[in-house]
């Protein structure tokens, strides 16, 4: 299939490895963020939230950190599969109807 | 597991021409999206709306992009005339009432105006 994004900046980790993905956010009033991931000609797929009264939440093999001092927002997969392998973005909301604006993307490269 | 649902997966089309994309949100979702992905970025929005009235437009060019949810449920978006700019991923989402949700993606419509 063809590329999601040809120049993200890429992240290569060994199968079995830990993987952190980073995004800072723009809107220091945004209080809701979403992980997505983008498998190559896909629509974003849901992978988990978290609010901004929160400063850590986790899934399955997943866990997402905020740290609202510095606007930043991280994904950690645990031992990365190469069904990882995607671009993975994160996207900010501010309370009420307001617009999802996403980050750049990036791409994990899982090497098996 | 209930999905957002789109059509065509892919369309090719000549600039000039007209194009429609199809989008059915997850049942009982009143809030529907429709964005552009362009190659390399994120979604970009283009229109919102929550059931059959549209509350975020500001992004759509509306010289020659249309968009409709009449009965409130699937979602029409259009353009005409295409313009060889317009080729992207045309992303549909949708989420239950659109208040700091989750947004469910569909798998988008590939546009390749030549």
């Amino acid at each position: 299939g063809e590329s999601v994004g040809l120049h993200l900046p890429t992240l290569s980790v060994q199968e079995g490895d830990n993987s952190i993905i980073n995004c800072a956010y723009s809107n220091s009033a945004s209080d809701y963020f979403i992980w997505y991931k983008q498998e190559s000609g896909k629509g974003p797929q849901f992978i988990i939230d978290i609010r901004s009264n929160m400063d850590k939440r986790q899934g399955q093999r997943v866990t997402v950190l905020l740290n609202k001092t510095v606007k930043h927002l991280s994904l950690q997969i645990a031992a990365t599969q190469p069904g990882d392998s995607a671009v993975y973005f994160c996207a900010e909301n501010y309370s009420g109807n307001t617009p999802l604006v996403f980050g750049k993307g990036t791409r994990l490269s899982v090497i098996a | 597991e209930a999905e957002v649902a789109q059509s065509p997966r892919y369309k090719i089309t000549e600039k000039s021409q007209a194009v429609a994309f199809w989008c059915d949100p997850i049942s009982g979702h009143a809030t529907l999206y429709w964005y552009r992905q362009i190659l390399g970025q994120g979604p970009e929005l283009l229109v919102q709306f929550q059931d059959e009235s549209v509350v975020d437009d500001s992004q759509l060019p509306k010289d020659r992009f249309s968009a409709e949810r009449l009965k409130g449920v699937d979602s029409t978006l259009k353009i005409q005339p295409a313009e060889l700019g317009d080729s992207a991923m045309y992303l549909c989402a949708s989420s239950l009432t659109g208040l700091g949700e989750t947004q469910y993606f569909g798998p988008g419509t590939r546009l390749l105006v030549l």
